[in-house]
């Protein structure tokens, strides 16, 4: 069945520099692509997402980028602050057909200070 | 504050106890979800609403039953569940089922489930 690979599993960085997270998805018919963040004690948010008519999308010190050919895509996180600490997950799913999310395993990101 | 609210927050339970997770969307959504979350594992889905209509069981064993009596509320039953069981279950909602940004998932705090 589809799956999404989410790689690392822990990171660690000190505050100030950036971090990366990466996905893998396998089905083909994937074109949209969320990212959520979740804190402790709380559900999942979203906070940011592409789509695959588009090979990079910005907000403030956040960013995606998706290579379809690879069916890869990444989250970067730049001037990581404290408060960037938590739990990331990916996503993948289809435009029309199933709705279904197929969410990747999540990063748990530190930041130290 | 997603406007998705779930209770009980915690819960602890027997294998022989019935108990229901509770879940309220103020968003004026249509679609409604519930997760499964376990440790190391991708999120799993377990049902899908769409206006108070079930369109999905992900293959749910039936100790898990779900009722959805308007598109603002979702319950999940539990009955005789094993200690396997014990996981955070997630209540979403979004507006469509569209699979695209209308779809948008917005994830309720989830109920920390322990079964003994």
């Amino acid at each position: 069945g589809e799956n999404v690979e989410q790689h690392p599993s822990t990171l660690s960085v000190q505050e100030g520099d950036s971090a990366v997270i990466k996905c893998t998805y396998s089905d083909s018919a994937s074109n949209y692509f969320p990212w959520y963040k979740q804190e402790l004690g709380k559900g999942p948010q979203l906070i940011i997402d592409i789509r695959s008519n588009v090979g990079e999308k910005k907000d403030q010190r956040i960013a995606v980028t998706l290579n379809k050919t690879a069916k890869h895509f990444s989250l970067h996180i730049t001037e990581t602050q404290p408060e960037d600490s938590a739990v990331y997950f990916c996503a993948a799913s289809r435009a029309s057909g199933t709705y279904k999310y197929i969410f990747g395993t999540g990063t748990r990101l530190k930041v130290l200070a | 504050e997603t406007g998705v609210t779930q209770t009980p927050r915690h819960l602890v339970m027997g294998m022989t106890n019935k108990k229901s997770l509770k879940c309220e969307q103020h968003l004026g959504h249509n679609a409604m979800y519930w997760y499964k979350q376990s440790a190391k594992k991708p999120l799993e889905l377990m049902f899908v609403y769409n206006f108070k209509e079930q369109t999905e069981n992900n293959s749910v064993p039936s100790r898990f039953s779900p009722e959805c009596p308007n598109s603002s509320h979702l319950f999940l039953h539990l009955h005789t569940l094993q200690p396997e069981d014990s996981a955070l279950y997630l209540c979403a909602s979004s507006l469509t089922l569209a699979g695209d940004m209308s779809n948008e998932q917005f994830f309720g705090p989830g109920t920390r489930l322990t079964v003994l």
